[in-house]
């Protein structure tokens, strides 16, 4: 069984560009979130992907956008790169069944640096 | 606006006694409630949680207390050890289709 894997682990990018970050699920997983973990601070939610489709979002602008694919792996994109994007981060995993989408398998991660 | 805080950003303590971390919650729609630690370098990883209709959950060293007319959850570790020295966030959500909520987080020590 494989873990939760994201890629590129760092990145620099400068202010006003575009960067799409990528996550495999863990396997027999069906869900997706995607969370922005700032210096100090615990992970916000910006979005999850449930069968290809987005099944919520937090407070984060348009430039942030996601796809999920049907091998359950996905992307986050951001566009428009702001020195407040730079943080860590995090794809998770889980499987949504029934009622109940508890437990969140993570990746460790890409922290995202913007100059 | 925070939905899950943990006002204690550190916590020290001596190896062998019991380690305490607290979370607030201030939306009464939580139902389930979770723990997870997270080392440098590594996601977060799932350590405990606890249904609302639930108000102990125990699992090895770790318990989970949960008081839903304070909106405060706690987490025991006892006896804490030094590879217990992490990150812990509190984190909450509504058992449906919806997102779970982290705290802040608190970075517990635990000095040999």
């Amino acid at each position: 069984e494989t873990g939760v894997t994201q890629s590129p682990t760092h990145l620099i990018k400068t202010r006003g560009q575009q960067v799409t970050l990528r996550c495999s699920s863990q396997s027999g997983h069906n869900t997706v979130s995607w969370y922005q973990q700032a210096l100090g601070q615990g992970p916000q939610f910006i979005f999850q992907y449930y069968r290809e489709e987005e099944n919520g979002r937090g407070n984060f602008p348009p430039r942030f956008s996601g796809l999920q694919f049907p091998n359950y792996s996905s992307e986050l994109n951001v566009n428009a790169l702001e020195l407040d994007d730079s943080a860590l981060y995090l794809c998770a995993s889980s499987l949504l069944s029934g009622l109940t989408n508890e437990k969140l398998f993570f990746g460790s991660g890409t922290q995202l640096s913007v100059l | 606006d925070q939905q899950v805080k943990q006002n204690s950003p550190s916590l020290s303590v001596q190896e062998g006694r019991i380690s305490i971390l607290n979370c607030d919650y201030t939306n009464s729609m939580f139902d389930y409630f979770l723990w997870y630690k997270k080392y440098p370098a590594e996601g977060p990883t799932f350590l405990i949680s606890i249904s609302s209709i639930k108000d102990k959950n125990e699992d090895g060293r770790f318990t989970v207390f949960l008081n839903k007319s304070a909106k405060h959850l706690s987490l025991h570790i006892v006896p804490s050890q030094p590879g217990d020295s992490a990150v812990y966030f509190c984190a909450a959500t509504k058992t449906s289709y919806d997102k779970v909520i982290f705290g802040p987080g608190t970075s517990l020590s635990v000095i040999p």
